[in-house]
């Protein structure tokens, strides 16, 4: 069965500094990756995915992804962070099923110090 | 842009009661999806559903559970005797098959 791993369950960052948000996952092909964001007390939004092609995947709010399949990770990354970035991010892996469900990771909550 | 829109944002309802959510999910959409979040956890898969059928479910998805898709618009999410370990966020999700799904804002069930 596919898992995800998101070994982060808090991370504190420096508004301005560098973010990298941590997710293995464990398939035996190539699966559909994704990140989605969920700000308290609201649904998910999907950041980015990858599906084939390009390893860096770029999205929205001027976040990016790498896959690594050497590493079995997609990694999320941000330059720079704003407070507004504040929230709980989740990495999910689709197996790539039409109609399969995602596969979602505990998620990482991350906090912007001023 | 087309969105997934829940209803009701929040239920409350006793232990042993029946509880349905719905859901409207984008219109050219072929698949969909609940997926549940207890509090402080991750988001889990439910079930899907396409061409009038479950298509997949979780070992979660047991009988108390049921899903439907009454008319061409709604999705429906059924419980039929709640229990206090069913509160949860539900969402629903849609697909156009491309693997991308769409999520809604959510239901917050509360079982008291």
């Amino acid at each position: 069965a596919q898992s995800v791993t998101q070994p982060d369950i808090h991370i504190t960052v420096s508004e301005g500094a560098s973010l990298e948000l941590r997710c293995n996952y464990s398939y035996g092909a190539t699966p559909y990756l994704f990140w989605y964001v969920q700000s308290p007390g609201q649904g998910l939004q999907l950041l980015l995915k990858y599906f084939s092609g390009d390893t860096l995947v770029q999205g929205i709010k001027g976040f990016e992804a790498e896959f690594k399949r050497s590493q079995s990770s997609f990694n999320l990354r941000k330059p720079s962070v704003h407070w507004s970035d504040a929230a709980e991010y989740f990495c999910a892996v689709d197996s790539g099923g039409g109609a399969d469900g995602l596969t979602f990771g505990k998620g990482t909550h991350l906090i912007i110090q001023p | 842009e087309p969105e997934v829109t829940q209803t009701p944002s929040h239920q409350v309802t006793q232990m042993g009661q029946e509880v349905i959510l719905r859901c409207v999910p984008i219109s050219n959409h072929l698949y969909f999806y609940w997926y549940r979040q207890i509090l402080g956890q991750k988001v889990e898969f439910l079930v899907s559903f396409y061409n009038n059928e479950i298509s997949e479910k979780s070992e979660i998805f047991d009988d108390q559970f049921s899903v439907e898709r009454p008319d061409g618009s709604n999705f429906t999410l059924k419980i039929r005797s709640t229990k206090l370990e069913d509160s949860a966020m539900y969402f629903c999700a849609s697909s156009a098959g491309d693997h991308e799904q769409f999520f809604g804002p959510g239901t917050r069930l509360t079982v008291l």
